[in-house]
């Protein structure tokens, strides 16, 4: 069955730096693009960033470009979200989902990440 | 960016019956347009792509049209769990974009 668990999330200073994990598992990790996408109730769903099933290429919205960073272990089947500069505006629900043929297909149930002094 | 804008923000419908929800585009996505459902504290669950292919295991009653900027979502002989909340998203342009979501609730 595939599974995309998200973990990492907890309350942070405005500032500091916080990093995501997901791990995967039940299909070829490999072989497919992971995006990062938020949700809060007052924008929604935003989607963050994508990378490619090697690692190549990396795309960012603007508004965390220069801030987060993603990143892969396909030896570990896992992928992550590097967050620095942390705002209060970044506390959010983050989930990593598959990508197949640049369809969201499978999302993992999220993480919780709460900025706060 | 291309901006989805989802109407109507709530619609109340009663189970049995069906139910239509839009998702504008302010730029063409062509046919490059997924609807997901999503309920409480769960992760989103992808329903149609290709703005018209249901997604494996979706039931037959979801169905979905549209191209180029109108999109719509329909649900028909609406079941007990399909009351949940569905957004749209692109991916045509960048950045990836979602719809501001329509929450289906019970009539």
């Amino acid at each position: 069955q595939v599974h995309l668990v998200e973990s990492g999330g907890g309350v942070v200073q405005p500032g500091r730096s916080l990093r995501l994990s997901c791990a995967a598992s039940g299909f070829t990790f490999s072989r497919h693009g992971m995006h990062w996408v938020r949700q809060t109730p007052g924008k929604g769903l935003e989607w963050l960033t994508l990378i490619w099933f090697d690692g190549s290429n990396k795309y960012y919205a603007d508004s965390v470009k220069g801030r987060f960073t993603i990143s892969r272990d396909n030896s570990k089947d896992t992928l992550f979200l590097e967050m620095n500069s942390l705002r209060a505006e970044d506390t959010a629900v983050y989930f990593c989902a598959r990508d197949r043929a640049a369809v969201l297909d499978i999302w993992g149930q999220g993480t919780l990440v709460t900025v706060s002094s | 960016e291309t901006v989805l804008t989802q109407s109507p923000a709530t619609l109340s419908v009663s189970p049995g019956e069906s139910a239509t929800l839009s998702c504008r585009a302010s730029q063409s996505v062509s046919s490059n347009l997924v609807w997901y459902q999503q309920k409480p504290g769960q992760a989103p669950r992808l329903l149609i792509y290709g703005a018209s292919t249901r997604a494996s295991g979706i039931p037959a009653r979801f169905s979905g049209s549209g191209s180029g900027t109108e999109f719509t979502l329909t649900i028909s002989s609406l079941q007990s769990e399909d009351f949940a909340f569905y957004f749209c998203q692109q991916y045509n342009n960048w950045p990836r974009t979602f719809g501001q979501g329509t929450k289906l609730e019970i009539k």
